[in-house]
C-alpha cells in the first residue's frame, strides 16, 4: 500500500485562486519532506524541502511566496500555490524517506489553473 | 550542461529482448544512483539504488554504476509489455544531512516493449 499519500490527486481552478494540497507520510513520522514539480514531458525539478517546526528550504529560482509550505507535523506538509496562473499548472508530487528504507513518493497532485 | 542526461528515446525492443537504458552525470561527487519508472499520469516508483562501482541485480533488473566514467545504466532482461513506461535516472548530488531528498532528474527514457 501507498507509504506517503497526497491529497487531492486532482484539482481544477479558476486564474487567481490559492490551492493547497496535502503530503502525508502513512507509518512513518518525516521530519523532512521534498516537493517536486513535473511537466509535461519534461523530467521532475525539485521546488523545495520541507523541514518540520522550521522553514522550508527553496531551490534556485522558486518563488517561496508563491510556493507556501508549511510543515506542521511530522506526517503532514502542505504545498500552497498562492494565486494560481495557468503557468503554474502542473503535476505536483512530494517524498518522504521512510526510516531503514528508501524515499517514497507521493501519488502526485495535477493542477490545471484555467 | 545538464546535470543528468539520458536519451530520451523512445526506445523500442520486442517482448523477452534485453533493453539497455543509459544516464550520465555531471557532478562526480555524486554518491547514490536511482533509476524510477513512471507510468503515463502516474508518481515515480523506484526500481534499483546503487551506491557502489559494478553491477547490482535485482530480478530481471540490472543496475550497472561506473564513477570513474560517471555512467549509470539500466538493464531489463526478458521485456515484458508491462515494462512499457518512461525511465527516469535520479542522483543525488549533495552529500550529508538530509540530503538524500534532493534528487537531479535526468529526463527520462521512454521504453516500449512491443509484443
Amino acid at each position: 500500500g501507498a507509504v506517503v499519500s497526497q491529497h487531492p490527486s486532482r484539482v481544477i481552478c479558476k486564474s487567481g485562486t490559492s490551492v493547497k494540497i496535502e503530503c502525508r507520510s502513512l507509518d512513518f513520522q518525516a521530519t523532512t519532506m521534498f516537493w517536486y514539480r513535473q511537466f509535461p514531458k519534461q523530467s521532475l525539478m525539485l521546488m523545495a524541502t520541507s523541514n518540520e517546526g522550521s522553514k522550508a528550504t527553496y531551490e534556485q529560482g522558486v518563488e517561496k511566496d508563491k510556493f507556501l509550505i508549511n510543515h506542521a507535523s511530522l506526517t503532514l506538509s502542505t504545498l500552497t500555490v498562492t494565486s494560481a496562473h495557468p503557468e503554474d499548472s502542473s503535476f505536483y508530487i512530494c517524498s518522504a524517506k521512510r526510516p531503514q528504507s528508501e524515499l517514497f513518493f507521493g501519488e502526485g497532485s495535477r493542477l490545471t489553473v484555467l | 550542461q545538464k546535470e543528468v542526461e539520458q536519451n530520451s528515446g523512445p526506445l523500442s525492443v520486442p517482448e523477452g529482448a534485453i533493453a539497455s537504458l543509459n544516464c550520465t552525470y555531471s557532478d562526480r561527487g555524486s554518491q547514490s544512483f536511482f533509476w524510477y519508472r513512471q507510468y503515463s499520469g502516474k508518481s515515480p516508483e523506484l526500481i534499483m539504488s546503487i551506491y557502489s562501482n559494478g553491477d547490482k541485480e535485482d530480478g530481471r533488473f540490472t543496475a550497472q554504476l561506473n564513477k570513474a566514467s560517471q555512467y549509470v545504466s539500466l538493464l531489463i532482461r526478458d521485456s515484458q509489455p508491462s515494462d512499457s513506461a518512461t525511465y527516469l535516472c535520479a542522483v543525488n548530488m549533495v552529500a550529508g544531512g538530509t540530503s538524500y531528498g534532493k534528487l537531479t532528474f535526468g529526463q527520462g527514457t521512454i521504453l516500449t516493449v512491443h509484443p
